[in-house]
This record gives C-alpha cells, sequence and structure tokens, in this order.
C-alpha cells in the first residue's frame, strides 16, 4: 500500500514568509509525528498526534510553529515568519498507536531552506 | 524526560567485519520499546530492528543483532558481514507506551571495501 507522503519535498522560501509543510499518514494510522532534522544532526522532535487526543506540543520550537491534523489523517505543519534557522528536513511518520512496538513508518521529508 | 545518547558520532568497518553502535537511553518507565533506524543518503527511514523492554531476550534479525541491558539501559546494535550497503546514518530510538518516539543523535558508519 501507500507510505507515508510529504509535499513538497523541496520548499525555498525568503526570511519572514510562511510556510506550509504537509504530510499524508498511512491510512488506518492513527499516530502521527513531526520531526525536524538539521543538516547532519539526530531528530528532534516537534509535535505528536494521538487519535482523538490533545497533541503533544512539547517540541514545538517557538509560537511561530504550530500544526494540526484534520479528519485524524492528513496534518499540515505551518511555519510562520520563516527564520534560516528553521531550515533543515521537516520528517513526518505516522504508526499504529493501539501497538506499541508498532515501529514508525516516515515520509521522504520536505528540505526547506530558508534565504 | 527520556533520552537517548549515542556517543560515538562516526563508526568505520571494513567490510565483511563486525561493529557495534552504541546506545544508552534514560528511563524511568519499566514498560517501553527500543528500535534502531538507518538513514542512507536517500533520506529515507528505514525499521532495522526493535526491542521490546520486557523481553529478556536479545532481538536478531538476520546479520543484525542488540544486546539489551535493561539495568543499565544499554542497547546496542551489533551488525554482523558488514556489507557497503550497511553505510548509512543510524539512529538509535526509545519509545514509552502510547507516547512519542525520541532519538539519539545518530551514528554515522561507513563500511570500507
Amino acid at each position: 500500500g501507500a507510505g507515508v507522503s510529504q509535499s513538497p519535498s523541496n520548499k525555498v522560501t525568503e526570511k519572514g514568509k510562511d510556510v506550509e509543510l504537509r504530510c499524508d499518514p498511512i491510512s488506518g494510522h492513527t499516530a502521527l509525528y513531526w520531526y525536524r532534522q538539521s543538516l547532519g544532526q539526530g531528530l528532534e522532535f516537534l509535535i505528536y498526534f494521538q487519535g482523538n487526543s490533545a497533541p503533544d506540543k512539547s517540541g514545538l520550537p517557538s509560537d511561530r510553529f504550530s500544526a494540526e491534523r484534520t479528519g485524524g489523517s492528513v496534518s499540515t505543519l505551518t511555519i510562520q515568519r520563516t527564520q534560516q534557522e528553521d531550515s533543515a528536513v521537516y520528517l513526518c511518520a505516522s504508526s499504529l498507536v493501539r501497538e506499541n512496538n508498532s515501529p514508525l513508518h516516515f515520509g521522504n521529508g520536505t528540505r526547506l531552506t530558508v534565504t | 524526560a527520556q533520552t537517548v545518547t549515542q556517543s560515538q558520532p562516526e563508526m568505520s568497518v571494513q567490510e565483511a567485519e563486525t561493529v557495534t553502535l552504541s546506545c544508552t537511553y534514560d528511563t524511568s518507565e519499566s514498560d517501553y520499546y527500543l528500535f534502531w533506524y538507518k538513514q542512507p543518503p536517500s533520506r529515507q527511514m528505514i525499521l532495522v530492528i526493535r526491542q521490546e523492554a520486557y523481553k529478556q531476550q536479545n532481538a536478531t534479525e538476520n546479520r543484525f543483532s542488540v544486546n539489551f541491558q535493561k539495568a543499565a539501559k544499554s542497547f546496542s546494535l551489533k551488525i554482523s558481514d558488514s556489507q557497503l550497503g550497511d553505510a548509512a546514518m543510524y539512529f538509535c530510538a526509545y519509545r514509552r507506551y502510547n507516547n512519542d518516539m525520541r532519538f539519539g543523535a545518530g551514528t554515522r558508519l561507513t563500511v570500507k571495501p
């Protein structure tokens, strides 16, 4: 079946502009995650959606970052007033939350470049 | 907060040899799950192996095996008969029951022909 789909794959934007990154999880996966990966670095947790529960936003680095998940499926990560330090690859993943040993299935990420 | 530490930013192994990647984690939980992911240059994250904390037996997947030491909070990955295709970034990850997954900073593995 289809995997996790992220769009766009690459995004170049000017400092100060807003950007929206989209994630389509695997159908039936109730858990959705956003991570940020700076060049050559590990994965920084941003936000976690689990079913209809309130999302865990503890990883969002500032109030310029927000995310929503509509209808328990597609998620959008929004970065307002982008800064150069926001440049990174943004990875989305989904999993079956009912099974805690279920691995995360990752998309190919969106590479964001802020000029 | 749970933290995952990978103390080896880079490792190198000769083709066909064995290499072990280290991972330690900090938690007060007794029920959790551990994973190793591989990220080749393509950027795609690929699950290598997983371990449930309640299982004493170490997980094995073909050439990949783990040494899980729960009391020491250690979860190392052993790659046997290394192949050129094993070259990648390797991330150790921790997942608490019904929670998100946290990753270490990664170890870059180079395989020399």
